[in-house]
């Protein structure tokens, strides 16, 4: 059975960082692109990054990008987020996910995510 | 960055009622677009991708159709568990992006 477990949520003030872990198990983990999804309080779902099995193949979104890191240890199973200048607006709860394949498709299979807070 | 536009933002309907969700794309996108279903409380769950292709566990009363710029999500027959909101998200380029969400109610 697919699992992914979040960690590394909190509460942190404007203009700080923070490094998002997702531990996998359950599947082959080198095999499969990863991603980080977030939703924000009373807003849509947001695609925030994604990496490739190699991770020779990133993406952010545009409201991350520059500020955000997605990196993966295909040895220890793990999914990173560094996220760096964070704002009021990352608020969010961070989701990790499990892609259908090698490069970035659709997140197929989801963790129960861990809460950011970004407030002063 | 591509735009995901869904209509409508919501609906009411009862079970056994089938309904349709339309997602828009601001460029011609493919078939590159999935379906999730999100419940309060839960991760999302993808239902469809590459358009009209079924996840594994997916019931038939779910159909997506669609190419290039806009695309259906179908529910026949409404079921109490389909009361749920429905995101589409593009994986043609990067960035990805969803929709902005239908959240279907009962009546």
């Amino acid at each position: 059975e697919v699992q992914l477990v979040e960690s590394g949520g909190g509460l942190v003030q404007p203009g700080r960082s923070l490094r998002l872990s997702c531990a996998a198990s359950g599947f082959t983990f080198d095999e499969y692109a990863m991603h980080w999804v977030r939703r924000g309080p009373g807003k849509s779902l947001e695609w925030v990054s994604s990496i490739s099995w190699n991770s020779g193949r990133t993406g952010y979104a545009d409201s991350v990008k520059g500020r955000f890191t997605i990196s993966r240890d295909n040895a220890k199973n793990s999914l990173f987020l560094q996220m760096n200048s964070l704002r009021v607006e990352d608020t969010a709860l961070y989701y990790c996910a499990k892609d259908l394949g090698f490069s970035s498709s659709f997140p197929d299979h989801w963790g129960q995510g861990t809460l950011v807070t970004v407030s002063s | 960055a591509i735009q995901m536009t869904q209509s409508p933002s919501s609906l009411s309907a009862s079970v056994g009622d089938s309904v349709i969700i339309t997602c828009r794309a601001s460029q011609a996108i493919r078939n590159d677009l999935g379906w999730y279903q999100e419940k309060p409380g839960k991760a999302p769950k993808l239902l469809i991708y590459a358009a009209s292709t079924f996840q594994s566990g997916v019931p038939s009363r779910f159909s997506g159709s669609g190419f290039g710029t806009d695309f259906t999500l179908s529910i026949s027959s409404l079921q109490p568990e389909d009361f749920a909101t429905y995101y589409c998200l593009q994986n043609y380029s990067f960035p990805q992006t969803f929709g902005q969400g239908t959240k279907v109610e009962i009546k």
